[in-house]
């Protein structure tokens, strides 16, 4: 079936950093792709989200790029701050509608 | 309700009982999917309706799971003689058919 892969699975910079998460998808028909953060002992809310005819859209400090030729999409936080400590998760939308989710970067803030 | 509303959020079972967990999607929303999460890990693909296409249940880890939306609309999580293995939090989420999802808050399930 359509997957993705999200990497890393653990990442831990220094505050102030940035900070990259980069998910592979398969399915070239996938148009909406959305990324969710998850806080300890919360539920996942939506961050940002991507659709297919833009190639990066950005809001403060954090943006998401698309290459869709390479069935590549990222995460980009700047300036990173102790709250933005948390695992992360791409999604995109395969050709049934459906919304398949990576396996989680877990994102750790060192001060 | 403006939000996905889970019920109930807690629930301790015995092993061997059968639970019933209660998902009220947002008014609208067409997608209703179910999810299993366990501490620390990431989350676990159960079911997916969308509509009144035919469900994808290809991630139902046993035939002691399953699920109703009826209705289009509140969705039932039933899972028979639970294990202990079943323990983890049920997340349900909705959305409209090409939109993102909005999590309920879950449901805590512990199998002692």
């Amino acid at each position: 079936g359509e997957n993705v892969e999200q990497h890393p699975s653990t990442l831990s910079v220094q505050e102030g950093d940035s900070a990259v998460i980069k998910c592979t998808y398969s399915d070239s028909a996938s148009n909406y792709f959305p990324w969710y953060k998850q806080e300890l002992g919360k539920r996942p809310q939506l961050i940002i989200d991507i659709r297919s005819n833009v190639g990066e859209k950005k809001d403060q400090r954090i943006a998401v790029t698309l290459n869709k030729t390479a069935k590549h999409f990222s995460l980009h936080i700047t300036e990173t701050q102790p709250e933005d400590s948390a695992v992360y998760f791409c999604v995109y939308m395969d050709s049934n509608y459906q919304l398949i989710w990576g396996a989680g970067t877990k994102l750790i803030i060192k001060p | 309700g403006a939000g996905v509303s889970q019920s109930p959020s807690n629930k301790v079972t015995e092993k061997g009982k059968d639970v019933e967990l209660r998902c009220d999607p947002i008014s609208g929303h067409t997608a209703l999917y179910w999810y299993r999460q366990s501490l620390g890990q990431g989350l676990e693909f159960l079911i997916y309706f969308q509509g009144n296409s035919a469900p994808d249940k290809s991630g139902l880890p046993s035939d002691r799971f399953s699920a109703e939306r009826t209705g289009g609309s509140v969705s039932t999580l039933t899972i028979q003689r639970t294990q202990q293995e079943d323990s983890a939090v049920y997340l349900c989420a909705s959305s409209l058919a090409t939109g993102a999802s909005t999590f309920g808050s879950g449901t805590r399930l512990t199998v002692v």
